[in-house]
């Protein structure tokens, strides 16, 4: 079964470094989200992305946080100056419709720790 | 107001009982809504979609009313493996979802 695989599955990174997160999305979908979760706390939309470029960001995506994909495969989410209060767990996520109509498949996640 | 709205739980049944969770939304602008399943520190995957008409699957059934803003989510005869976290979501046509803080279910034998 075609899943989305996410690297590193935990990074731990000081005040102020810089991050990317990697994703490879299922091949044939066509759109790409982050979403992150604080431990204990809901899950958060970060940002989609449709036809290489952003399709909506939410508050949290601010000047600090960037989406690319690369390359026809990777989906990648950096932080340019991480904060303490960017630890929490991001997923990626695809789908071969918008969310508003399909089904979206999350990564395993990874684990950001920022000391 | 949060836009999804959850009653956290936890709802602690025995294995066999039915259980029933409610969700309210107060975006007008969704257009879709979802059940999705969260096991302990894993990703969410989806359980089912949620129509007006209300759909079933299996030992599960949800249900959107639209006036009411209100999303439902019945299981019956529970197994030890549906315990979880049940996240209610609804999109809209930008590919957002937005996740209530979902309700915890524990199936005890």
């Amino acid at each position: 079964e075609p899943e989305v695989t996410q690297t590193p599955s935990h990074q731990v990174t000081q005040m102020g470094q810089e991050v990317i997160l990697r994703c490879v999305p299922i091949s044939n979908h066509l759109y790409f989200y982050w979403y992150r979760q604080i431990l204990g706390q809901k899950v958060e939309f970060l940002v989609s992305f449709y036809n290489n470029e952003i399709s909506e960001k939410s508050e949290i995506f601010d000047d600090q946080f960037s989406v690319e994909r690369p390359d026809g495969s990777n989906f990648t989410l950096k932080i340019r100056s991480t904060k303490l209060e960017d630890s929490a767990m991001y997923f990626c996520a695809s789908s071969l419709r918008t969310s508003a109509t399909g089904e979206l498949f999350f990564g395993e996640g990874s684990r950001l720790t920022v000391l | 107001r949060k836009e999804v709205e959850q009653d956290p739980g936890p709802f602690n049944v025995p294995e066999g009982a039915t259980v029933a969770f409610n969700c309210t939304y107060s975006n007008s602008a969704s257009q879709s809504f979802f059940w999705y399943r969260q096991d302990c520190r894993k990703e969410p995957k989806l359980l089912m979609s949620v129509y007006s008409s209300g759909n079933e699957d299996g030992r599960f059934t949800a249900q959107l009313n639209r006036a009411s803003q209100y999303i439902s989510l019945l299981i019956r005869d529970s197994k030890l493996s549906d315990s979880a976290t049940y996240l209610c979501t609804g999109g809209t046509s930008y590919g957002k979802l937005t996740f209530g803080q979902g309700t915890i279910l524990t199936v005890h034998p």
